[in-house]
């Protein structure tokens, strides 16, 4: 049983369109982070979230961490065919540096 | 540029065979983790370090070894490699969890088995 799951596993849209990924779990986190990886590549680290109702925005993404901190979104606006890529969310429990990755979104944009 | 440093990046082993694939940073950087990655599973954690000397178990540990005899390098070994053994492997480190404080990891680039 995955600890994280995101959804939607895929998404196809067009350039320009906005689009929300969604990383959900029963347990609560100390602190998220969202992870964008390129084929072939290792994943790179986007944000670090670490309280609950947090939102930090890096351009045209917005992460936002869930009140009880088992949750998070990521919302991309006006998505360029550069935000193509895979997206991984991965949460840390109370202690230690272990974090544990979603399922990821397979996220394609159309020119 | 620093980062993380695996190799090969590209392996085939008949079953039955014995590897160690090598990951080395050079960032100082007190916890690594060796990862595996298979298509709808996400990132799963093999074995993780967070300093030298000290190892412990992740999710799937079974199949596989690690030691931390320096700082800069944590070698995954596979004992005797068998089909489900097939995936992708990354390295990953970061600054130990500080207080109010988690850093993020910086991923190699990974090693791509293929046992047959």
């Amino acid at each position: 049983t995955q600890l994280l799951e995101q959804s939607p596993q895929f998404l196809s849209i067009q350039e320009g369109e906005n689009l929300t990924v969604y990383c959900n779990s029963s347990s609560v986190f100390s602190s998220l982070q969202w992870y964008r990886q390129e084929p072939g590549e290792g994943p790179v680290l986007l944000v670090t979230v670490v309280t609950g109702g947090e939102v930090k925005k890096l351009k045209r993404l917005t992460f936002q961490f869930g009140d009880a901190r088992k949750d998070s979104s990521l919302h991309i606006t006006a998505a360029q065919p550069g935000d193509t890529g895979l997206y991984l969310c991965a949460g840390a429990m109370s202690t230690g540096n272990q974090f544990y990755f979603g399922t990821g979104t397979s996220l394609t944009v159309i020119p | 540029n620093a980062g993380v440093t695996q190799t090969p990046k590209f392996q085939v082993l008949k079953t039955g065979q014995s590897m160690t694939l090598q990951c080395a940073q050079d960032m100082n950087h007190e916890y690594m983790s060796w990862y595996r990655q298979d298509p709808g599973m996400g990132l799963r954690l093999i074995h993780y370090s967070v300093g030298a000397g000290i190892t412990d178990q992740g999710e799937v540990p079974n199949g596989y070894n690690v030691s931390r005899s320096t700082t800069e390098d944590f070698p995954l070994r596979l004992l005797s490699a068998a089909p489900s053994q097939t995936s992708v492997y990354f390295c990953a480190s970061s600054y130990s969890v500080s207080v109010g404080v988690n850093y993020g990891y910086t991923f190699g680039s990974g090693t791509r088995l293929t046992v047959v």
